[in-house]
């Protein structure tokens, strides 16, 4: 069964500050990963995916993640956060092997300090 | 592109009522999906649809929940009787493409149950 562990629930930094959230994935086979973005009352918003290739991907609001598969792990990185950034953030889990099927982790809350 | 459209935004009912959610998909979007996604917690597949066809729905709970998409456009998600537990946000997802495309997320309906 495919799953994802996003160990930190929360996590606060100060603007300006770099960003890293933690993503520990479980897939029997290539995965294919992503990181989401929710605001209050707003869906989800895709930030990157990762399914081939070089292991390091860019995506929207300058961030970035990092796919180790010998740790199953997918991080997220922001060098630099703004206040906008608060939001949840979910890494989700799919490929062919599971269907099609995306699963999310349980997000990880940020908050950004002025 | 117009995204994915959902309605209503809010809905409270009592338990033991029934209630009904809408989702228009993406315009080509062929696999339709609604997640259940409880307060703190990540999104939970329901049900995924390929056209008006069901491809999963092993996590739907069946003796309450029900959902179909006729002619492969619109989906519509019922719950009858809701419980308290069923208080959540109902999202509803699509995509058009393999295991790699992104799922692109409606604003979701936030049900509570008193």
């Amino acid at each position: 069964a495919q799953s994802v562990t996003q160990p930190d629930i929360h996590i606060t930094v100060s603007e300006g500050a770099s960003l890293e959230l933690r993503c520990n994935y479980s897939y029997g086979a290539t995965p294919y990963l992503f990181w989401y973005v929710q605001s209050p009352g707003q869906g989800l918003q895709l930030l990157l995916k990762y399914f081939s290739g070089d292991t390091l991907v860019q995506g929207i609001k300058g961030f970035e993640a990092e796919f180790k598969r010998s740790q199953s792990s997918f991080n997220l990185r922001k060098p630099s956060v703004h206040w906008s950034d608060a939001a949840e953030y979910f890494c989700a889990v799919g490929g062919y092997g599971g269907g099609n099927k995306l699963t999310f982790g349980t997000g990880t809350q940020l908050k950004v300090e002025l | 592109e117009a995204g994915v459209a959902q309605s209503p935004r809010y809905k409270i009912i009592e338990k033991r009522q029934s209630v009904a959610f809408w989702c228009n998909p993406i315009s080509g979007h062929a696999t339709l999906y609604w997640y259940q996604q409880i307060l703190g917690q990540g999104p939970k597949l329901l049900i995924q649809f390929q056209n008006n066809g069901v491809v999963d729905d092993s996590q739907l709970p069946k003796d309450r929940f029900s959902a179909e998409r006729l002619k492969g456009v619109d989906s519509t998600l019922k719950i009858q009787p809701a419980k308290l537990e069923d208080s959540a946000v109902y999202l509803c997802a699509t995509k058009n493409g393999p295991g790699d495309s992104p799922l692109h997320f409606g604003n979701g309906t936030r049900l509570t149950v008193t």
